[in-house]
């Protein structure tokens, strides 16, 4: 169980154009999930909380209008890249919270395999 | 602004040797520490800690949480190839949000 689903796994765009990037819960509800950012050798960086029917919270200096969040359902969310540019090629990885229920222990971030996105 | 710092960022060991990796944090309102194994994408859920001085276990691996120290470890048993990955910890606020340390990257040679 606590399946996270994301889709496309690798995205080739060109400059200018817009990306967008699927994060489900196959088999769990998740009011909350998170997007992150990857560089290569790093660590993850949130970029975002994602709640379910209302405004994402964005961390600092991250472009809310650059990166779109929409969580319109409680197995569904997506970030679009709108215009992305070379320097936005990143790996990009989302999670969701699992509320607990039944035996499953609550709170945890189970995470998708991840975007990787790839401007040219 | 919160931090997680890990250590060692890397490691070699051979199999059977026993690992382990560090991790201490600070971030404010502190909810739960939690580790994660990543071998190529997905990062997948070890443990979750929330009480000091509670050691939690899976198979070869446990880990522990010291919340005066604000420290917590990871132990590896017995290691094997498969055990090979970037052990990424995390802090976890009262709000949900977690901060990553950069991982240790470990490698179990046969």
């Amino acid at each position: 169980g606590a399946v996270v689903s994301q889709h496309p796994s690798w995205v080739i765009c060109k400059s200018g154009t817009s990306v967008k990037i699927e994060c489900r819960s196959l088999d769990f509800q998740a009011t909350t999930m998170f997007w992150y950012r990857q560089f290569p050798k790093q660590s993850l960086m949130l970029m975002a909380t994602s709640n379910e029917g209302s405004k994402a919270t964005y961390e600092q200096g991250v472009e809310k209008d650059k990166f779109l969040i929409n969580h319109a359902s409680l197995t569904l969310s997506t970030l679009t890249v709108t215009s992305a540019h070379p320097e936005d090629s990143s790996f990009y990885i989302c999670s969701a919270r699992d509320s607990g229920s039944g035996r499953r222990a609550k709170n945890i971030q189970y995470f998708g395999a991840g975007t990787r996105l790839s401007v040219l | 602004e919160d931090k997680v710092v890990q250590s060692p960022l890397s490691l070699v060991v051979h199999e059977g040797d026993t690992v382990t990796l560090n991790c201490s944090y600070e971030v404010t309102n502190f909810r739960s520490l939690l580790w994660y194994k990543q071998e190529k994408k997905a990062p997948t859920f070890l443990f979750m800690l929330t009480s000091s001085g509670i050691e939690k276990k899976s198979g070869r691996l446990s880990s522990i949480l010291d919340k005066k120290e604000l420290f917590s470890i990871l132990n590896i048993t017995a290691t094997q190839t498969g055990d090979s990955a970037v052990y990424l910890c995390a802090g976890e606020t009262s709000g949900s949000r977690l901060t990553f340390g950069e991982g240790t990257q470990l490698t179990v040679n046969p």
